[in-house]
């Protein structure tokens, strides 16, 4: 079985600081490893993804994550916050295929302050 | 090309009452899912159907039944809806070539009374 923890229901920054929203998961198995980014009344989009290869992955609007075995962590940075990344964001976990079911986080609320 | 689509997208139910949520994809995917977001819990999987023909069990299932329709419709039914099936709920699909990821529809908010 998979689970996620996301430390932080919310976390607060001001505007142009750096941006941590962390993320450690358990997995029995090489796991595949996903932020989604949620805007107000809105679905989930995919912010970046971990498969394999490269352990430290970009994704859209200046984030990024880095995959980190050891610490079974994968926690999401952007180097300066812009007030439109305001937002809730959640990291999963994928099945032992990779194909198959996601197990999300809680989720941890951005808030970004002028 | 619209993704995933979910119908309706708000709807006020009283106890006991039964309604069906229709989701449609079009990119082609081989795998559903149903999840129902409620706050502080993330998203929990209530059913998933890995293929055409096939529905299996998530996190959350009692209350529910799906039907995948067709490779393209995953629809959720409820058939005696309760106050604690006020949630938002999502579909989504994934491909074999997605690589894991699953594509979100809208969601529609349902609330029981």
């Amino acid at each position: 079985a998979q689970s996620v923890t996301q430390l932080g229901s919310h976390v607060s920054v001001s505007e142009g600081a750096l941006v941590l929203l962390r993320c450690n998961y358990s997995s029995s198995v090489p796991p595949y490893l996903f932020w989604y980014v949620q805007y107000p009344n809105q679905g989930l989009q995919l912010l970046l993804k971990y498969t394999t290869g490269a352990t430290l992955v970009k994704g859209i609007n200046g984030f990024e994550a880095e995959f980190k075995k050891s610490e079974t962590s994968f926690h999401l940075t952007k180097p300066s916050a812009h007030m439109s990344d305001a937002a809730e964001y959640f990291c999963a976990v994928s099945g032992e295929s990779g194909y198959s079911t996601l197990t999300f986080g809680k989720g941890t609320m951005l808030l970004v302050s002028p | 090309n619209a993704g995933v689509t979910q119908t309706p997208k708000f709807q006020v139910l009283k106890t006991g009452q039964s309604m069906t949520l229709q989701c449609a994809q079009d990119m082609n995917h081989n795998s559903m899912y149903w999840y129902r977001q409620d706050p502080g819990m993330g998203l929990r999987l209530i059913y998933y159907s890995a293929s055409e023909g096939t529905t299996d069990k998530g996190e959350v299932p009692n209350g529910y039944n799906v039907s995948r329709l067709n490779k393209r419709e995953f629809s959720l039914r409820l058939e005696s809806a309760a106050p604690s099936q006020t949630s938002v709920y999502f579909c989504a699909s994934s491909g074999h070539r997605s690589g894991g990821e699953q594509y979100f529809g809208p969601g529609t908010r349902l609330t029981v009374t």
